[in-house]
Formats: structure tokens, C-alpha cells, sequence
């Protein structure tokens, strides 16, 4: 079955530290993949997207992912956090066909320390 | 230019009782999509508009559930009767074709008691 794995649900960092979020995949082609983003009271904000080229892809806001085909991941990472990173993120899939059915991970919601 | 808006942003409602979410998309925006969020779950994808004529309705839970978007306008998702499970995060998307980008709503906030 076609899902999205982040086994995270909560991570909390310290401001300037680095960051890595997880997500795994399992899907029966390359999918096209995402990470959104969403703060309190906003609604989902796309970080960045990777739909084939290059594996590294960067973001908004310093975010970047690395698609790994061998491991079925797209981790996404932030090499210093700022405390208004403080949100919940969001890992997806979408069939390469075009549509935007979409299936999410169920979220990791990061807390920064000042 | 305006996002996706959505309304209410948070509805508390009894079991047994009806409610409709409001969604507008972008305008110009063809595509609608609805989703779902169950506390402490996943996003779900619950149904996709083209225009005015629904293109995968295949998300929807059950038959409580009706989602209309006349005009191709906006779109309303109505629930009746809505039940204890139906709680949740309903978030609206839309784009303005299926391979660009799209843009989320913040979601209205249901809560059935």
C-alpha cells in the first residue's frame, strides 16, 4: 500500500542547532515528493518539491531535502533553526501522473528553544 | 492577490447536527481539492473538483458527506449528519493546473460533540 512514514512526531531543538526530519515512503514508482509546512492559524506552505534532476532540492525559508531512492527517503534539513521554524511539518507524495492526490505523512511538529 | 480562504475557521457542532464549510479558491484556479486531517493522523485527500464537475470523489468516507462547488466557483463540503468521527481539520487546495502549484487554505477546525 501507497503511504508516507514520519516516525517523528515531535522534535524539539535548540535555535542555531541543526535540523533533520525524517520521512520514508512506500510507493510503487518514483513519486513526486514534498514538505509543507504549517504554522498556527495558517494554512499548508510549500517548502520544496523534488520531481526528478538532481536529488538535492532546496527550499524556502534555508530548508533543504535529499530524495535517496535507495532508501526511500526524503529527509529534510535546516543547518540552523530559527525559533520561527517552530511549526509542523509535513512530508507528501503525489502520482508523477499530475494529479494532486496527495498522501501525507502524519506530520512532525518541531519546538526551537531559545 | 488573495489565498485560499476558508470558513468558518472553527465549528463546534452536536452529533446528529448538519454543517457546510465554505471553501474559495484562488481565483481562476480550476482545480479544488478537499482534505481531511484526523486529530493525531494523517492528511487525507477526500475529493478534487475540475472546474465544476467532480474528477475523484474517491476520499470521501461515506455517503454523510456532500461536496458541491456550483459555478466552479467556490466549493461548500457539507456533513449530515455529522457524527463524533467527523472531527477534524478540513483543509481546502486549489491550483490553477494539476502539475503546478498548489495552495492550501488554513483549514477550518470541526468539532462535533
Amino acid at each position: 500500500a501507497q503511504s508516507v512514514t514520519q516516525p517523528d512526531i515531535h522534535i524539539t531543538v535548540s535555535e542555531g542547532a541543526s535540523l533533520e526530519l525524517r520521512c520514508n515512503y512506500s510507493y510503487g514508482a518514483t513519486p513526486y515528493l514534498f514538505w509543507y509546512v504549517q504554522s498556527p492559524g495558517q494554512g499548508l506552505q510549500l517548502l520544496l518539491k523534488y520531481f526528478s534532476g538532481d536529488t538535492l532540492v532546496q527550499g524556502i525559508k534555508g530548508f533543504e531535502a535529499e530524495f535517496k531512492r535507495s532508501q526511500s527517503s526524503f529527509n529534510l534539513r535546516k543547518p540552523s533553526v530559527h525559533w520561527s521554524d517552530a511549526a509542523e511539518y509535513f512530508c507528501a507524495v503525489g502520482d508523477p501522473s499530475g494529479t494532486y492526490k496527495y498522501i501525507f505523512g502524519t506530520g512532525t511538529r518541531l519546538k526551537v528553544l531559545a | 492577490e488573495a489565498g485560499v480562504t476558508q470558513f468558518p475557521s472553527h465549528s463546534v457542532i452536536e452529533k446528529g447536527q448538519t454543517v457546510t464549510l465554505r471553501c474559495d479558491p484562488i481565483s481562476g484556479h480550476d482545480n479544488l481539492y478537499w482534505y481531511r486531517r484526523v486529530m493525531g493522523k494523517e492528511i487525507k485527500f477526500l475529493l478534487h473538483f475540475v472546474k465544476e464537475s467532480k474528477q475523484d470523489e474517491s476520499g470521501m468516507p461515506n455517503n454523510r458527506f456532500l461536496a458541491e462547488r456550483t459555478g466552479g466557483t467556490y466549493s461548500t463540503l457539507k456533513v449530515q449528519p455529522a457524527e463524533l468521527e467527523d472531527s477534524g481539520v478540513y483543509f481546502c487546495a486549489s491550483s490553477q493546473d494539476q502539475r503546478g502549484k498548489v495552495d492550501f487554505g488554513p483549514g477550518t477546525r470541526l468539532t462535533v460533540t
